[in-house]
């Protein structure tokens, strides 16, 4: 069955410091898609970025980046450069093409303290 | 383009009244899904549609729950009757096949 991970429940740095919220994911088959979603405090939810099982290049869209590992399972998101704006709960999750479902990690509540 | 569009924003009700959220998807998505989220459940999928026809509707809590996508470009979620424990935000999301979900801003429903 799918399922994904986010053990990092609330995490609080300061601002400009570099965070890394972790997403370990389950799934049997050898072709999904992974994703990020950005809470912020306004309460919409704001797709990040999706990526395929095939395609394990780590992405950098400017101070935000991902790293993903099949040999662990895991799709982790790295905000370089904390800044305030970026307090936001964080979801990943997890897809397959057999299933139109997107399963979702309970998230990560990240704060950026001033 | 216009991303997914929810109404109403906010509603309050009482408690055995009938509530009716609306979702219009973003153009040419041809899945649709509801979610609700609360603190102490996170964010649950409730239905979800598959060219208009629904596909899965498990998450649905209980018979008070109901969903309709009458045309591509619609659908509703309604309670009936309404209780306390409804009383969370409803997200509407729409997506293309394997393709990443859009959110509507959402519905906060307070049921007193």
């Amino acid at each position: 069955a799918q399922k994904v991970t986010q053990a990092q429940t609330e995490i609080s740095v300061v601002e400009k410091e570099d965070v890394t919220l972790d997403c370990v994911y389950e799934t049997r088959d050898t072709t999904y898609y992974l994703f990020w979603y950005k809470q912020p405090p306004s309460g919409e939810l704001v797709f990040l970025i999706r990526r395929n099982s095939f395609d394990e290049q780590n992405e950098i869209s400017g101070r935000y980046s991902w790293n993903f590992q099949k040999s662990t399972s895991s799709f982790n998101f790295t905000i370089t450069a904390s800044q305030v704006v970026d307090s936001a709960v964080y979801f990943c999750a997890l897809s397959e093409p057999r299933d139109d479902k997107i399963i979702f990690g309970k998230g990560t509540r990240l704060h950026i303290l001033p | 383009d216009a991303g997914v569009i929810q109404s109403p924003r906010h509603e309050v009700t009482e408690m055995g009244q009938e509530v009716t959220l609306r979702c219009k998807p973003i153009s040419g998505h041809d899945y649709l899904f509801w979610y609700r989220q609360t603190m102490m459940r996170g964010l649950e999928l409730l239905i979800y549609f598959n060219n208009n026809v629904p596909i899965d509707d498990s998450g649905m809590p209980e018979d008070r729950f109901s969903a309709k996508m009458p045309n591509a470009s619609f659908s509703t979620l309604k309670i009936q009757p309404s209780e306390p424990r409804d009383s969370a935000v409803y997200f509407c999301a729409s997506s293309t096949a394997y393709n990443e979900q859009f959110f509507g801003p959402g519905t906060r429903l307070t049921v007193l």
